[in-house]
């Protein structure tokens, strides 16, 4: 697609039910990042993909996150129990990852709002 | 721990003036830092700079950074209300993912 394109773009849910997000990066792109923006606060990493791998899952929070990337391209990041510190926008974001180093292109995020 | 500090936090102005936002980071394996600009959704890529002392320039703003003090500053003339938005600021580490480290970034709204 012409951008990074995330859904849904907003999500309310109880606390305790497991969340479901998703990312597609910008197509050919083979570098992709979650971060997380919490009210009044800057972007949160939490995991980087290169291809369907993640050598970077340091940013996760918790165990109660995971994420996955399957054939290169759609991510999803899996939020299980989900707590009312889970609230934040999610965002995706994509580069090239290959070649000279390229500037991430984010996507709109998702806002999670857990009740 | 890697840190990145912007100030303001938050600034208010009449369009037509100047803005000079900073940025000082600690960040190991320091690569190059990266300027965004976030209105209401996704952050858009504004800035980036890897050698200290020469300065980039896209319209109206500009940025530069000392890799020395360990600091950069994005600066906007004339601003118009179209500048309000949120200024990231992000350096980015060499190696590994490469991931970008955000300030919590400035608050530029600018009034008519």
């Amino acid at each position: 697609g012409a951008g990074v394109s995330q859904s849904p773009s907003n999500k309310v849910t109880e606390k305790g039910k497991d969340v479901e997000l998703r990312c597609d990066p910008i197509s050919g792109h083979t570098a992709l990042y979650w971060y997380r923006q919490s009210l009044g606060q800057g972007l949160e990493f939490l995991i980087y993909f290169q291809g369907n791998s993640a050598p970077d899952k340091s940013g996760l929070p918790s165990d109660r996150f995971s994420a996955e990337r399957t054939g290169g391209s759609v991510s999803t990041l899996t939020i299980q129990r989900t707590q009312q510190e889970d609230s934040a926008v999610y965002l995706c974001a994509s580069s090239p990852g290959q070649g000279l180093w390229q500037p991430q292109h984010f996507g709109d995020g998702t806002r999670l709002s857990i009740l | 721990e890697d840190k990145v500090v912007q100030s303001p936090l938050s600034l208010v102005v009449h369009e037509g003036d100047t803005v000079t936002l900073n940025c000082s980071y600690e960040v190991t394996n320091f690569r190059s830092l990266l300027w965004y600009k976030q209105e209401k959704k996704a952050p858009t890529f504004l800035f980036m700079l890897t050698s200290s002392g020469i300065e980039k320039k896209s319209g109206r703003l500009s940025s530069i950074l000392d890799k020395k003090e360990l600091f950069s500053i994005l600066n906007i003339t004339a601003t118009q209300t179209g500048d309000s938005a949120i200024y990231l600021c992000a350096p980015r580490s060499q190696g590994g993912s490469e991931k970008l480290v955000f300030g919590k970034g400035t608050k530029l709204t600018v009034n008519p």
